[in-house]
C-alpha cells in the first residue's frame, strides 16, 4: 500500500517563530488532508488540498502532486499551536491513510 | 452544523470483558469511518461504510471486533471479548462524497484502556 512520510518527527518552537512541515507520499493518490491533533485528542482538519496552495490566517499549505509531497507553513506560532501534525492520502476506495505525525512543542 | 458525536468518551475494561462505541455522522453524510489510533501512531482505518453496506473491512480483527451501521445512519462498534493490545482512541469519521471531493471529518475519539 501507499506509505506516508512526515518530517520532521519533532520540532521544538519559540513563540513567534515559523515552521514548515513535509509530508511525501510514494503513490499517486487522489486526495490530501492536514489535520490538527489537539492535547485532547481531537483531529482538527486545516486543509484538503490535493493540489496547489491555501492559506487560512496563519497557515498555508501547499501540495504538489506530480512530484509527491505537500508542506505546510506555519507561521507567527503560538503554544495553542502545539500538538500532532497529520499528513493523511486518500488511496482508491476512500481509505485514508496517516503518515506517523509530527510532534510540534510551542514555548512562551 | 453539528460535527461527528461519539459515546462514550472514555472507557476503562478488563481483558476478556466486551465493549460498545456509539457514533451519529455529519447529518447527511453517506460515508462512515472507524478508525483505531495506538499511542504515537496515526490512525489507521478499521471498517468503513456507505450507507448500510461496508465498503473496506480488510483491517478489522473480525474474531473479536464487529461493527454495524442499521439505516445508514449512525453506528456501533464492539469488541468482544477485549485484549490488552485494544487499549487505544476509536475515532469515528464520515465524509459527503461530491464527485472527487471527500473530504473526512472526525469525532472526538473513544479512548479505551484495557487492564
Amino acid at each position: 500500500g501507499i506509505q506516508v512520510e512526515q518530517s520532521p518527527p519533532d520540532l521544538i518552537l519559540q513563540e513567534g517563530a515559523n515552521s514548515t512541515l513535509r509530508c511525501n507520499f510514494s503513490d499517486s493518490v487522489n486526495n490530501l488532508q492536514w489535520f490538527h491533533q489537539n492535547p485532547w485528542g481531537q483531529l482538527i482538519n486545516l486543509f484538503y488540498i490535493p493540489s496547489g496552495t491555501k492559506q487560512n490566517g496563519r497557515l498555508s499549505a501547499t501540495t504538489v502532486a506530480t512530484e509527491r509531497y505537500s508542506l505546510l507553513y506555519i507561521s507567527s506560532s503560538q503554544t495553542t499551536d502545539s500538538g500532532v501534525y497529520f499528513c493523511a492520502v486518500e488511496e482508491y476506495g476512500n481509505k485514508l491513510v496517516f503518515g506517523a505525525g509530527t510532534i510540534l512543542r510551542v514555548k512562551s | 452544523e453539528a460535527g461527528v458525536a461519539q459515546s462514550p468518551r472514555y472507557k476503562i475494561i478488563e481483558k476478556r470483558q466486551s465493549v460498545a462505541f456509539w457514533c451519529n455522522p455529519i447529518s447527511g453524510h453517506a460515508t462512515l469511518y472507524w478508525y483505531q489510533q495506538i499511542l504515537g501512531q496515526g490512525p489507521k482505518l478499521l471498517i468503513q461504510f456507505q450507507n448500510n453496506g461496508v465498503v473496506d473491512d480488510s483491517q478489522l480483527p473480525k474474531d473479536r471486533f464487529s461493527a454495524e451501521r442499521l439505516k445508514g445512519v449512525d453506528s456501533t462498534l464492539k469488541i468482544q471479548p477485549a485484549k490488552l493490545e485494544d487499549s487505544a482512541v476509536y475515532l469515528c469519521a464520515s465524509s459527503l462524497r461530491q464527485g472527487p471531493y471527500n473530504e473526512q471529518f472526525f469525532g472526538p475519539g473513544t479512548r479505551l484502556t484495557v487492564l
